[in-house]
């Protein structure tokens, strides 16, 4: 258990719609990254929040948006959901003071199917 | 970007013998480079990883090694089990304005046979 918790852990729902995933981080850490795996494509990093400010994005689509609150847990909100976007989605946390190279602890991961 | 290779998709091995599974990337200014493994539903498990001043490091039965020079990383399996079975995923990271990202390898499923 890597402490890092993540829901729900299955969500299914139908194109057009939109869904939030929750993720909070190991007690401790200030940045929560996001990451989406799908068979094709890998694990992609989509972005990164450090005490609420996000600080990098990297492939996020924009119908996909996320933040950090001051308790530290994240969501990401995805909207106008297509097929496509079915995969898993998962949040890693990290540590991340300035200045170092921290390890990222990732969470068990939202399935997320759209029909 | 950075770009993470790596090599092989799949790897089949014997109970009891070694694996070795290859990484390369292409921004030399990345210098951190973490090794996951992923079990059928669950998320990425961190089991090692290695920083840039360093050229080799060992867990027990894992280790790994990095070549700067030619931008190339290693996870070394020895005496492998059956439950070293999963999906094994490369990554490296490079700092964007003080933090870090990581960009992942596409992974390879390691099968060890009893």
């Amino acid at each position: 258990d890597s402490g890092v918790t993540q829901t729900p852990k299955h969500l299914i729902t139908a194109t057009g719609q939109r869904v939030t995933l929750r993720c909070s981080p190991r007690s401790g850490d200030l940045s929560v990254y996001w990451y989406q795996q799908s068979l094709d494509q890998g694990l992609q990093f989509l972005i990164h929040y450090y005490n609420g400010e996000e600080r990098a994005k990297g492939n996020i689509l924009e119908r996909f948006s996320a933040q950090q609150f001051p308790d530290l847990h994240s969501e990401l909100n995805l909207s106008s959901l297509e097929l496509g976007d079915s995969a898993l989605y998962f949040c890693a946390s990290s540590v991340d003071q300035k200045g170092g190279q921290y390890e990222q602890y990732f969470g068990p991961g939202t399935r997320l199917t759209v029909t | 970007g950075e770009n993470v290779e790596q090599h092989p998709s799949t790897l089949s091995v014997q109970e009891g013998d070694s694996a070795v599974i290859k990484c390369t990337y292409s921004d030399s200014a990345s210098n951190y480079f973490p090794w996951y493994k992923q079990e059928l539903g669950k998320g990425p498990q961190l089991i090692i990883d290695i920083r840039s001043n360093v050229g080799e490091k060992k867990d027990q039965r894992i280790a790994v090694t990095l070549n700067k020079t030619a931008k190339h990383f290693s996870l070394h399996i020895t005496e492998t089990q059956p439950e070293d079975s999963a999906v094994y995923f490369c990554a490296a990271s490079i700092r964007n304005s003080g933090y870090s990202t990581l960009t992942f390898g596409k992974g390879t499923m390691l099968l060890v046979s009893p």
